[in-house]
């Protein structure tokens, strides 16, 4: 099937770590995204990881690629409440235009 | 300077009448796409387009037709509008694409259309 799956929520305090998971489908993908939607606005592009890579971080941001599993992961330090948000992971299959993205995870950070 | 605008913002209308939603980039990218944002947050690709040439066309009904009038533009156009069809249309556009590159999409605003 072609449904990329995330848990829908997850709740945090500020300054704690937030971990966001991501099961894809479709090992082809040559690069896996992580994209933010803030409340009434468009998807914004936050980090990405080439697929022969196992961890990219970039600032606050570490993102964890299992390709046995089809598993990614993205781990935001020091969560803030800006940091609030959905996070939507996505991927490529074939290395084609078609993005397909996946459920999307509503991340909420408790001051 | 807004890169990818939508317009209208918002659109509330009723069952049976046909509405169109444009869409405008200003980055110089050759691909433009449309997506559906359903009230869950779920985000599915429906059309896009490369140098105005229909390149992914999902499963839509054909009440929905896209237009491209030239790269920097692709408009929605939806007849027979029904209940399903509430929802938020994302316009979306990114740089020509190279099989097994890299592709960042740059989204618009978003259009958020309900039909009474």
């Amino acid at each position: 099937g072609e449904d990329v799956e995330q848990s829908l929520f997850l709740s945090v305090r500020e300054g704690d770590s937030s971990v966001i998971n991501c099961t894809y489908t479709d090992s082809s993908s040559t690069y896996l995204y992580w994209y933010k939607q803030e409340p009434g606005a468009g998807l914004q592009l936050l980090t990405y990881i080439f697929s022969n890579m196992d961890m990219k971080q970039d600032q606050r941001l570490t993102v964890l690629l299992n390709k046995k599993d089809k598993h990614l992961s993205l781990r935001i330090a020091d969560t803030q409440t800006g940091d609030s948000a959905i996070y939507f992971c996505a991927e490529n299959p074939g290395g084609t235009y078609k993005y397909i993205f996946g459920t999307g995870t509503r991340l909420k950070v408790l001051a | 300077d807004t890169a990818v605008s939508q317009t209208p913002k918002y659109l509330v209308t009723q069952m049976g009448n046909d509405k169109s939603i444009k869409c405008e980039q200003n980055l110089g990218h050759d691909t433009m796409y449309w997506y559906k944002q359903d009230s869950k947050k779920f985000l599915k690709i429906m059309f896009s387009y490369n140098n105005k040439e229909l390149i992914i066309n999902e499963t839509v009904p054909n009440r929905f037709s896209p237009k491209s009038p030239d790269k920097a533009h692709l408009n929605l156009h939806i007849n027979s509008l029904e209940l399903g069809d509430s929802a938020v249309y994302f316009c979306a556009s990114s740089q020509e694409f190279t099989s097994g590159g890299y592709l960042e999409q740059y989204f618009g605003p978003g259009t958020r259309l309900t039909v009474t």
